[in-house]
């Protein structure tokens, strides 16, 4: 049961230009939509997080844009960093169900 | 600050063997989560619990049962433990449901 889907399913990028990570889903009840970045051996942590009342949030070099007619949304990592290694997932919750389903992730590599 | 413990860190078990992982977080939060991360892979919700007397099955739970029981505690039962399963079982919890979701260490499962 795939309602959350995200491409590509890795990406390597070079230091400096700016990393485009997708995601769509089905279920037009959902209404909160984090991406969360996982360095190995760790846990996933939230990265940034958009509502529908907004088609864009940006936090520093991260910027998600949200097209909810077309149920996509996207993570934008401006100049990007060897430290941004990491992996991807985006997420979709619906406050009456209250659960959170995550993407598949995205490997992100940036080379120096 | 809080923190979300998990335990045990890893678990060997046997095939058909009926395993539990326990978690507890200390931020006096409202919702607690089961997922499940296979090595590379995305995370697929097991359980979740939107309150403390609440509970609730997610695309994955078949072969897993779940309990809250208290506010701070939710533990995950794996019924039947099935030879060559190997996954990380991340327990996570927010304020509320439709908010920043925080996740524990992790249990390392593998089965013999």
């Amino acid at each position: 049961q795939q309602q959350v889907r995200q491409s590509p399913q890795s990406l390597t990028v070079w230091e400096g230009e700016t990393a485009i990570l997708n995601c769509s889903y089905e279920d037009s009840t959902f209404d909160y939509f984090p991406w969360y970045h996982q360095f190995p051996g760790e846990s996933p942590a939230l990265l940034i997080a958009i509502r529908p009342v907004s088609n864009k949030k940006e936090d520093g070099r991260f910027t998600i844009f949200f097209n909810k007619r077309e149920k996509k949304f996207s993570l934008h990592i401006a100049d990007s960093q060897p430290g941004d290694s990491a992996t991807y997932f985006c997420a979709a919750s619906d406050y009456n169900q209250g659960k959170l389903i995550f993407g598949q992730g995205t490997k992100l590599s940036i080379k120096p | 600050g809080g923190i979300i413990t998990q335990t045990p860190k890893f678990l060997i078990g046997q095939e058909g063997q009926k395993l539990t992982l326990k978690c507890q977080q200390n931020f006096n939060h409202d919702t607690m989560y089961w997922y499940r991360q296979d090595s590379g892979k995305g995370l697929r919700l097991i359980y979740y619990s939107i309150t403390e007397n609440d509970l609730q099955k997610g695309d994955l739970s078949e072969g897993y049962d779940a309990s809250r029981e208290k506010k701070s505690s939710f533990s995950l039962t794996v019924t039947s433990a099935q030879k060559n399963e190997m996954a990380v079982f991340l327990c996570a919890s927010s304020i509320r449901r439709n908010t920043e979701v925080f996740f524990g260490k992790g249990t390392r499962l593998t089965v013999v």
